[in-house]
């Protein structure tokens, strides 16, 4: 059974400096991963998605798959408070499902 | 375009009573998720449907919690009997197969659940 496990659980950054969250996955033979963001008593709002080991970047969101060490990173460049929300990592078996694996979540902080 | 639509968004009980969520998805897709998400916990897959079918019901509570989506629309996620352990935000996810972006799901707000 796939596990997801972030890393770490909560994060302070100040604003402009480069935010690095960590997701470790047990499946290799995972096909999709995504990065989403909730804000506190809001719903999930999907950051990236990445399918292939390397870099997908949205915005000013860059994902790092690497299937061999079982890592997906999320980079975050220049955040603003605004960006302080619960950061989940889901990971899902195929293309085609929703069946999504979520890890807990890493709690980001930025500080004017 | 209207993104997933749920109510009640807050709902209070004691343990025994019985709540039902709705879900409104996104126009066109065909798929409908219902997660459950702990406080501090990412969410975990209850039930998913395709239309009307149910395609995977395997975390679902059953002897409890209930799922429906009679036309392929909206649906209707029941809670009997409530526990304080249900205690939980459940989140309605919609996607369109072959959509792009590797059928991507779409979230509402949720619906939050306190059993006292």
């Amino acid at each position: 059974q796939q596990k997801v496990q972030q890393s770490p659980e909560s994060l302070t950054v100040s604003e402009g400096a480069m935010a690095s969250l960590n997701c470790t996955f047990s499946d290799r033979s995972s096909d999709n991963f995504r990065w989403y963001r909730q804000h506190s008593g809001k719903g999930l709002e999907v950051l990236v998605s990445i399918f292939s080991d390397g870099e997908k970047e949205e915005g000013s969101f860059t994902a790092h798959l690497n299937r061999a060490s079982l890592h997906v990173f999320l980079h975050i460049r220049e955040p603003q408070p605004s960006d302080s929300a619960l950061y989940l990592c889901a990971v899902s078996p195929g293309a085609n499902t929703g069946k999504l694996t979520f890890g807990h979540g890493t709690i980001l902080r930025v500080h004017p | 375009e209207a993104g997933v639509t749920q109510s009640p968004r807050y709902a209070v009980l004691q343990e025994g009573q019985a709540v039902s969520f709705w879900c409104d998805p996104i126009s066109g897709h065909d798929t409908l998720y219902w997660y459950q998400q702990p406080r501090d916990q990412g969410p975990q897959l209850l039930v998913y449907f395709r239309d009307e079918a149910v395609i995977d019901n395997s975390q679902l509570p059953s002897d409890r919690f209930s799922a429906v989506r009679p036309k392929g629309t909206n649906s209707t996620l029941k809670i009997q009997s409530a526990k304080q352990g249900d205690t939980a935000t459940y989140l309605c996810a919609s996607s369109r197969t072959g959509g792009g972006s590797g059928n991507t799901l779409y979230f509402g707000e949720g619906s939050r659940l306190i059993v006292v």
